[in-house]
């Protein structure tokens, strides 16, 4: 089972609908927890980062926030455009071991007209 | 530009027959590291390196080797690529990573490799 379980696997909205992705860690310690953007066939990239005293962090039409007591992630999405068609990666870094990232597997997002 | 650059982006070749992805970056990063992604497991680490001459295996570091001669380069090498290889792979790189870091990690653009 893996340690960063996202949910759901995926998301059909439509054009100007705001979305809140699921991201649920049992990884412990904690160090950190990130949101990336992947498109198709492209490389992630980082939307945001929180830590441990973190919990709401934005970027523009995309808020994060974190329960570290519950161990519990959401990275909402305001407005949504085409563009936020994507995967949207949960990626939680150890406190220990050299800081080692368990990643999700992620929520396919696909905005409509 | 700071970027993560990968070579080749796609690749088909037959089981056996060494290959190497290289792999660089212009952003003085110390940290790199190399990750597949196949569908519904998500990324896995393969290998990392915390800086020049220092590397370590990742969750799935079986069948790869890596060397960091020097900052800017992690090439990837598979002395015998298997099917079970074949996967988009992605190199990233990040200023530094101690166990509290927060610095961003940069991905490079993946690499499709095919092993028939």
């Amino acid at each position: 089972k893996n340690q960063v379980e996202q949910s759901p696997q995926s998301l059909i909205i439509l054009e100007g609908k705001n979305c809140t992705l699921q991201c649920n860690y049992t990884v412990s310690p904690f160090s950190n927890l990130r949101w990336y953007k992947q498109d198709t066939g492209r490389g992630p990239v980082s939307l945001t980062i929180m830590t441990f005293s973190e919990n709401t962090k934005s970027n523009g039409r995309y808020t994060a926030t974190l329960d570290a007591d519950t161990k519990q992630s959401s990275l909402h999405i305001t407005a949504s455009q085409l563009s936020d068609s994507a995967s949207y990666i949960c990626v939680v870094r150890k406190g220990t071991n050299a800081g080692k990232s368990t990643f999700g597997d992620g929520t396919t997002l696909t905005v409509k007209p | 530009e700071a970027q993560v650059t990968q070579n080749p982006r796609y690749l088909i070749t037959v089981t056996g027959k060494k290959l190497t992805v290289t792999c660089s970056q212009n952003m003085n990063h110390e940290y790199m590291s190399w990750y597949r992604q196949d569908p519904g497991l998500g990324l896995r680490q393969i290998y990392y390196s915390m800086n020049v001459e220092v590397t370590d295996k990742g969750d799935v570091p079986e069948g790869y080797k890596v060397s960091r001669k020097e900052k800017r380069n992690f090439p990837l090498i598979l002395e015998s690529p298997s099917p079970n290889q074949t996967s988009l792979y992605f190199c990233a790189s990040s200023l530094a990573r101690g166990t509290g870091s927060t610095d961003t990690q940069y991905f490079g653009p993946g690499t499709r490799l095919t092993v028939l």
